[in-house]
Parts: C-alpha cells; structure tokens; sequence
C-alpha cells in the first residue's frame, strides 16, 4: 500500500492564482480530511468527508472547496490564492466514519508558497 | 473536538533525561490521542486513550489520561536524540472534527 500520497510536495503561486491540491489513499479509508499547518498554530482543519459524495467544513474553511467523488481521492482547491494561505498543508485518512476508533494516517504534505 | 491547551510550547533536554508533556481541556474529553511529527515530516500517530484514568506505555513512552478526563500526559524516560519532534495531543467529539493542541516541541541535546 502506497498510504496517504500527496501531489505536489512543493508550489508556489501568484496572488489570485488558483490551483487543485491532490490527496490519494489505496486503503479504502471512509474519512479523508485536509489540514494546514502554520509555525506555532498546531494543525487546523480546513475540511473533512466521511465518505464519497460527502463533505463539511472546518475550523478554517474559507478560500477553499472540497469534493469526494470517489472513496481514494479528495482533492483541495485554492479558488483565488492569497498570502494568508501560505502553509503547509496535509491530508489525512482513517478507516471507519467515527474518528474516535483508529488512527490518522497523514500524507507527506504539500509546502505552499503565495507571492 | 475540544479546545486543549498544551504545556510547554518547547522543551529542551540533555540526552538521557525525562521529558513531559501536557494536555488540559476545560471540558470533558471523549477520547485524546497523541502524535509525533519529526522536523520536516508529518504527524505519526502514537496512541488513543479513552478510559477515565488510563494509562498506556509503549517502551518509554507513558500516557496518561486524567481521572476527570480534562487532561492527558505524555512522558518519555531517559530521552534520546531519535526522541526530537513536536508532539501533538488531539481531541475529537461526535461532529468527526479533529482538534490539535499547538504542540510541544522538544529537542535533544546528546
């Protein structure tokens, strides 16, 4: 199994640019979930799915949109970049719908730059 | 999840002596797991606690979970350079959002 995979692991983009973060896991995980992660600021969630065709926001979900058409991939779009989403930024899955019985399983992370 | 508060925001050590760290929440916690992220990598999970007043070792690691369920530790004997990172407790609720404390980091000085 390959895992959580992440693409690209490195961008940089102008201001008001827009771009698609992908996100992939071969595991058959029902919960996929988006993190940026800030100096200081721990992991805040950005948006989660519990399953295909489903999705829901999170703590910090402006400037961004989800969708889950299939149960592998869940991809992150930047609508219109701004400095402010300077971070990095990781994928997450776990197997069952509720969180509280297993594990996160973290992809390598997407490093982001906004010029 | 809850809101929780991690102490310390950093710590370092020399190679060899213990290391803890702290969770608190204001509220109840359901469950609370804890992470490592190595510098440059992305979070590992480590263990989940759910029981009022659990305890879980893994080696040198020891977790606690508070009688109250308002606080978990981690603690680590006897450091070692391979033990650097940020560690990360989470706290989750029924709504399936994920909440990270901000972090301990800690380094190692062999």
């Amino acid at each position: 199994n390959a895992g959580v995979t992440q693409t690209p692991k490195f961008q940089v983009l102008k201001t008001g640019q827009s771009m698609t973060l992908q996100c992939a896991q071969d595991m058959n995980h029902e919960y996929m979930s988006w993190y940026r992660q800030d100096p200081g600021m721990g992991l805040r969630l950005i948006h989660y799915s519990v399953g295909a065709g489903i999705t829901d926001q999170g703590e910090v979900p402006n400037g961004y949109n989800v969708s889950r058409s299939t149960t592998e991939d869940f991809p992150l779009r930047l609508l219109s970049a701004a400095p402010s989403q300077t971070s990095v930024y990781f994928c997450a899955s776990s197997y069952r719908l509720g969180w509280w019985n297993n594990e996160q399983f973290f992809g390598p992370g997407t490093r982001l730059t906004v010029l | 999840g809850q809101q929780v508060m991690q102490i310390p925001q950093y710590q370092h050590v020399q190679e060899g002596e213990d290391f803890t760290t702290y969770c608190n929440s204001s509220t109840t916690l359901s469950n609370i797991q804890w992470y490592k992220q190595r510098p440059g990598g992305h979070p590992v999970f480590l263990i989940q606690l759910v029981k009022s007043g659990e305890v879980k070792k893994q080696k040198r690691l020891t977790f606690q979970f508070g009688e109250a369920k308002k606080n978990s530790s981690l603690h680590i004997t006897a450091t070692q350079t391979t033990d650097v990172g940020t560690y990360f407790c989470v706290s989750g609720g029924s709504n399936y959002k994920l909440t990270f404390g901000k972090g301990t980091l800690l380094t190692v000085n062999p």
